[in-house]
């Protein structure tokens, strides 16, 4: 069982609006940034967003993030056939000095 | 920028140890502005942090796993290494090393990740 909570599918259409959930704990999200990855099985977990809504350079505008709580969400607009992977949250969590991260969510473009 | 490649063996057989290896490239594992962690993710299931190791050695361990765990720094070699003992098929796993940015940003970048099996 992850430490972080997301829900374990999403699914949208080609040019729609989806967003992602991750539910954490004060020790984890409720005090720290939040980071979300892209994975495509076999390969390096790419990260999208680091520091709640941050974006590496590469990093397209139509994907964002946002935290609020105990709580943060990815939202992935314009979807697109490429954006089909798995979606994982991750937040330090103070009283285990390490990372948490959330089980993923499998994103399905219909 | 920091690029990652795990190595090491991909059957482990049980009760034995797992040593896998991480070599940075483009930057210097000596450097005070990062510190370097390990995860692994079962098949099936989700990620999982192991362990991390900072600038002068400092190391912090999963409690799940920290009695197996150790973490470790080649700095001839730019590497920095995991040691799992007394392993178990429930450690059959993709390992994957990654880098953490010392700063505010929270920024981690991981490597593609070494599948281990744990199988007599």
């Amino acid at each position: 069982q992850s430490v972080l909570t997301q829900p374990p599918s999403a699914s949208g259409t080609p040019g729609q609006r989806v967003s992602i959930s991750c539910s954490g704990s004060s020790s984890s999200i409720g005090r720290n940034t939040v980071n979300w990855y892209q994975h495509f099985p076999g390969t390096a977990p790419k990260l999208l967003i680091y520091k709640n809504n941050q974006r590496p350079s590469g990093v397209p505008d139509r994907l964002s993030g946002s935290k609020s709580g105990t709580s943060a969400s990815l939202a992935i607009s314009g979807l697109q056939s490429e954006d089909e992977a798995d979606y994982y949250c991750a937040a330090w969590d103070d009283s285990l000095h390490g990372w948490v991260f959330g089980g993923g969510t499998k994103l399905t473009v219909l | 920028q920091l690029q990652m490649q795990e190595s090491g063996p991909g059957l482990v057989k049980p009760s034995e140890t797992l040593s896998l290896t991480c070599t940075v490239s483009g930057g210097s594992i000596s450097s005070s502005s990062y510190y370097w962690v390990w995860m692994r993710q079962p098949p099936g299931k989700g990620l999982v942090w192991i362990g991390s190791i900072y600038y002068g050695g400092r190391t912090y361990y999963n409690p799940s796993l920290k009695s197996r765990v150790i973490i470790s720094v080649d700095t001839s070699k730019n590497q920095f290494s995991l040691k799992l003992n007394s392993v178990t098929v429930a450690d059959t796993a993709v390992y994957h090393c990654g880098v953490a940015y010392y700063d505010s940003s929270g920024r981690v970048y991981w490597g593609q990740g070494t599948p281990v099996t744990v199988s007599s």
